[in-house]
């Protein structure tokens, strides 16, 4: 079954400097692997999504995230952080055609000034 | 902008009592999810609904929590009865799912913060 591991529980980073989110899966086919954000006390929102297209995918704020098949990895990067990118990210992976998530455990980045 | 809005956003009480939390999907979306939000299991998948039958409940406890979706602008998760190790929040999502194939994306509420004594 597909699954998904986020590598660290907290990553923290100075504001400006780069960030990078790692994540491995497991699928026995091409999966469909997403990076959802959460805000303190907030819901979760799409970052961006891989669904067999473009390997290198784009999102929001300016993160993007690399498909990787030969490591199995979906890492999270984004050039230079900002304070308000501090939040909690999710990687996700789709199981089975119904939307079903499947959800990392979460890494928490804090952004320092 | 549509949203998918859930009530209450905090609930506190006591053990036995039933507990109902709402969520109001995104219009024209056909799939509603329920997840569930703790510090020690993360983001569970509790239940979930595609036009509105049932498709996936198996990470729901059976004994005590309900999940259903009277319309298509309703969706209810009922604890009865609670009890502390339910506090948690939990959040309601929507999504479509298409014949051609979906997008994935699912829009989360900002969750109902439950906390049983």
């Amino acid at each position: 079954a597909q699954s998904v591991t986020q590598l660290d529980s907290h990553v923290s980073v100075s504001e400006g400097t780069p960030v990078l989110l790692r994540c491995n899966y497991s699928s026995s086919y091409s999966p469909s692997l997403f990076w959802y954000v959460q805000h303190p006390n907030k819901g979760l929102q799409l970052l961006l999504k891989y669904t067999s297209a473009a390997t290198l995918v784009k999102g929001i704020n300016g993160f993007e995230a690399e498909f990787k098949k030969s490591e199995t990895s979906f890492h999270l990067t984004k050039p230079s952080a900002h304070m308000s990118d501090a939040a909690e990210y999710f990687c996700v992976v789709r199981r089975g055609g119904y939307n079903k998530l499947i959800f990392g455990a979460g890494t928490r980045l804090a952004v320092h000034p | 902008d549509a949203r998918v809005t859930q009530t209450p956003r905090d609930k506190v009480t006591e053990m036995g009592q039933e507990v109902t939390m709402r969520c109001q999907p995104i219009l024209g979306h056909n799939t509603v999810f329920w997840y569930r939000q703790t510090m020690m299991q993360g983001l569970e998948l509790l239940a979930y609904f595609r036009n509105r039958a049932p498709l996936d409940d198996s990470g729901m406890p059976k004994d005590r929590f309900s999940a259903e979706m009277p319309d298509a602008t309703l969706a209810t998760l009922k604890i009865q009865p609670s009890e502390p190790r339910d506090s948690a929040v939990y959040f309601c999502a929507s999504g479509l799912v298409t014949g051609t194939g979906n997008t994935g994306e699912l829009f989360f509420g900002e969750g109902s913060r439950l906390t049983v004594l």
